[in-house]
């Protein structure tokens, strides 16, 4: 059974620190996506990589960058946490050219006080 | 500016209802129209999709009904059960775009025993 693995089910940070969300999957996927989902607002494209080391801005990328170093793990970083931070995020991947193949990770929620 | 409008935000169902959540969209590109269920505390799994070729899928209690023309799609969710309590996206690609899904912005079904 495929996987997309987030390190962390909850967490909470002070409001400055730096923050770092894990995202792994064994599917060998070369796409890989992370989302925040808040209430009313749904599902909200961060970043995303097509590639090891190569990363895109997606719809809602400020305060946030990413690393890819490797293929099965794209990290999601919150360089200085604020408040209007607080969410769930979730981590997906897909196989290229696909459609089908998008899996979601379990999501973390954090919390920033 | 949205491109997958999904309504009712929050639908209240009696068990053994019919529970119907509708999307509508705007860019003639789109060509897969996925529905993914999510339940508390997990990530969005894919339930059911449908390409616009045809005007009806069916897989158990849960079917699409897609109407090219008008641009619209919906999910019906037959004999309602507890069990189908989640929140349901509606999502559409553009084979020749990204292959990155636009969401809608969810709605947050429960059914009352």
């Amino acid at each position: 059974d495929v996987k997309v693995t987030q390190s962390s089910r909850y967490l909470v940070k002070r409001t400055g620190e730096k923050v770092f969300l894990e995202c792994v999957q064994d599917m060998d996927h070369e796409n890989m996506f992370w989302y925040r989902q808040d209430p009313g607002l749904g599902l909200r494209l961060i970043y995303f990589s097509y590639d090891v080391k190569m990363k895109e801005k997606g719809d809602i990328p400020e305060g946030y960058s990413v690393s890819r170093e490797k293929k099965e793990r794209f990290s999601l970083i919150l360089e200085s946490a604020s408040t209007n931070q607080t969410s769930m995020y979730l981590c997906a991947s897909s196989p290229p050219g696909q459609y089908y193949g998008y899996t979601f990770g379990s999501g973390t929620r954090l919390t920033v006080v | 500016q949205q491109q997958v409008k999904q309504s009712p935000q929050s639908l209240i169902v009696q068990k053994g209802g019919i529970s119907i959540i509708n999307c509508a969209y705007e860019n003639t590109a789109f060509d897969y129209f996925p529905w993914y269920q999510q339940f508390p505390g997990k990530g969005p799994a894919l339930l059911i999709a449908i390409r616009p070729d045809v005007s009806e899928k069916k897989e158990g209690r849960f079917t699409i009904s897609f109407n090219k023309s008008a641009k619209q799609f919906s999910l019906h969710i037959m004999d309602s059960q507890p069990g189908d309590s989640a929140t349901y996206f509606c999502a559409a690609h553009a084979s020749g775009g990204s292959y990155i899904p636009t969401f809608g912005r969810g709605t947050s079904l429960i059914v009352h025993p």
